[in-house]
């Protein structure tokens, strides 16, 4: 069974920094692309950076370019968002994602990212 | 950007009755185009891909078509279990986006 577990998110004050993890089980891990997807409370989803196998191609959104980092462990089986310069905008639910071949077919229960002072 | 739009907003049916969701791509994107559910407090299910391919274990009940810039999610009898926000996303360009979601609630 596919699973992916993220953790590291919390109470952030605005200007800090914050790293999320992503634990993937149940699949080979480093044969898929993956993707860090947000939703601000009450609101949509919104894709926020995408990382192919090898680390050899990296996506980023507009709103995150610059201050957030995606990397992976394959040997780790492990997804990370490094998160720097938060602001208030960047509070949401950050789920991790698998992808297919585009489409996100297995996403995470997410974990909460609160910038406030 | 590939901007989606969804609509309506809000859709209200009754149970057993039949619920069409409409998205719009601001873009032809062919047919890479993605449906997911998501309930309250939930992660999102992914639905269907590639516009009207269902993934794995979803009912038949639920269908995508559409092609280049028009495309529609139909729940052809809908379930108790089916009352939740619809996303639709396309991947025929970076980044990828996602509808504003539809929110079908029962009547």
């Amino acid at each position: 069974e596919v699973q992916l577990v993220e953790s590291g998110g919390g109470l952030v004050k605005p200007g800090g920094s914050l790293r999320l993890s992503c634990a993937a089980s149940g699949f080979t891990f480093s044969s898929y692309s993956m993707n860090w997807v947000r939703q601000a409370p009450g609101k949509g989803l919104e894709w926020v950076s995408s990382i192919t196998t090898s680390s050899n191609y990296i996506y980023y959104a507009d709103s995150v370019q610059g201050r957030f980092t995606i990397s992976r462990d394959n040997a780790k089986n492990s997804l990370y968002l490094q998160m720097n310069s938060l602001r208030a905008e960047d509070t949401a639910v950050y789920y991790c994602a698998r992808e297919g071949s585009g489409w996100l077919n297995y996403w995470g229960q997410g974990t909460l990212v609160t910038v406030s002072s | 950007e590939i901007v989606m739009t969804q609509s309506p907003a809000t859709l209200s049916v009754s149970p057993g009755e039949r619920a069409t969701l409409s998205c719009r791509a601001s873009q032809r994107v062919s047919s890479k185009l993605a449906w997911y559910q998501q309930k309250p407090g939930q992660a999102p299910r992914f639905l269907i891909y590639d516009a009207s391919t269902r993934a794995t274990g979803i009912p038949a009940r639920f269908s995508g078509s559409g092609s280049g810039t028009e495309f529609t999610l139909t729940i052809s009898s809908l379930q108790s279990e089916d009352f939740a926000v619809y996303y639709c996303q396309q991947y025929n360009n970076w980044p990828l986006t996602f509808g504003g979601g539809t929110k079908v609630e029962i009547k």
